[in-house]
């Protein structure tokens, strides 16, 4: 109930390409889902995150799509760069972002020059 | 975003010893604060939170009287791990909270157990 499952977990795209990270959960009480990047020996950095009463959110390259309804949400990262190369984390949590954050396996990206 | 820093950023102890590691919250009041543990190439594994001024609370699994973490202001946490041996070497992460507001994240701590 309190997993947040996260696939794949390692991916290689080529530069300018779109890179999707894609993360499920099952607990309907979440409702904050933050995207986080981390750099090797880097503690890890809040990219963008969406509460569900929105179905998509943009920040520049990247773009959260949130399903309600499968439970599902997803990282879109356009036009990756070389520099986008590192560990994305997805996590949910529930009380408006006030309670701990459960967090997925993880996705090791490369993107290749 | 709001500034955690940790200290150390990476530390080698011998094996029996303790070793402290401070989480501050540069420009803001953390109410709350988070301990991570993370093994390479894995995820972050929530180990206690902590509130200013009140006792933290451990996940199951995570002995509390082996990690000893106190809270005592609102810009500053401790985590010490006493007694450390070899398993303890990890990666040790904080985050800091205002009250509801988005956590925000130290840089980490390697610690290595000799």
């Amino acid at each position: 109930q309190q997993q947040v499952k996260q696939s794949p977990q390692s991916l290689i795209v080529q530069k300018g390409g779109i890179s999707i990270i894609n993360c499920a959960y099952e607990n309907t009480a979440f409702d904050y889902f933050p995207w986080y990047q981390q750099f090797p020996g880097k503690g890890p950095a809040l990219l963008i995150a969406i509460r569900p009463d929105v179905s998509e959110k943009k920040e520049g390259r990247f773009t959260i799509s949130f399903n309600k309804s499968a439970k599902q949400f997803s990282l879109h990262i356009m036009d990756s760069q070389p520099g986008d190369s590192a560990t994305y984390f997805c996590a949910a949590t529930s009380g408006g972002g006030s309670e701990k954050l459960v967090f997925g396996k993880g996705t090791k990206l490369t993107v290749n020059p | 975003g709001a500034v955690v820093s940790q200290h150390p950023s990476w530390v080698i102890c011998k094996s029996g010893t303790s070793v402290k590691i401070e989480c501050r919250s540069l420009d803001f009041q953390a109410t709350t604060m988070f301990w991570y543990r993370q093994f390479p190439k894995q995820s972050l594994m929530l180990m206690a939170t902590s509130n200013e001024g009140s006792k933290a609370t451990y996940e199951q699994g995570v002995e509390k009287d082996k990690f000893l973490i106190n809270h005592a202001s609102l810009t500053l946490s401790t985590l010490t791990v006493t007694s450390a041996h070899p398993e303890d070497s990890s990666f040790y992460i904080c985050s800091a909270r205002f009250k509801s507001t988005e956590a925000f994240f130290g840089q980490g701590t390697r610690l290595t157990v000799v």
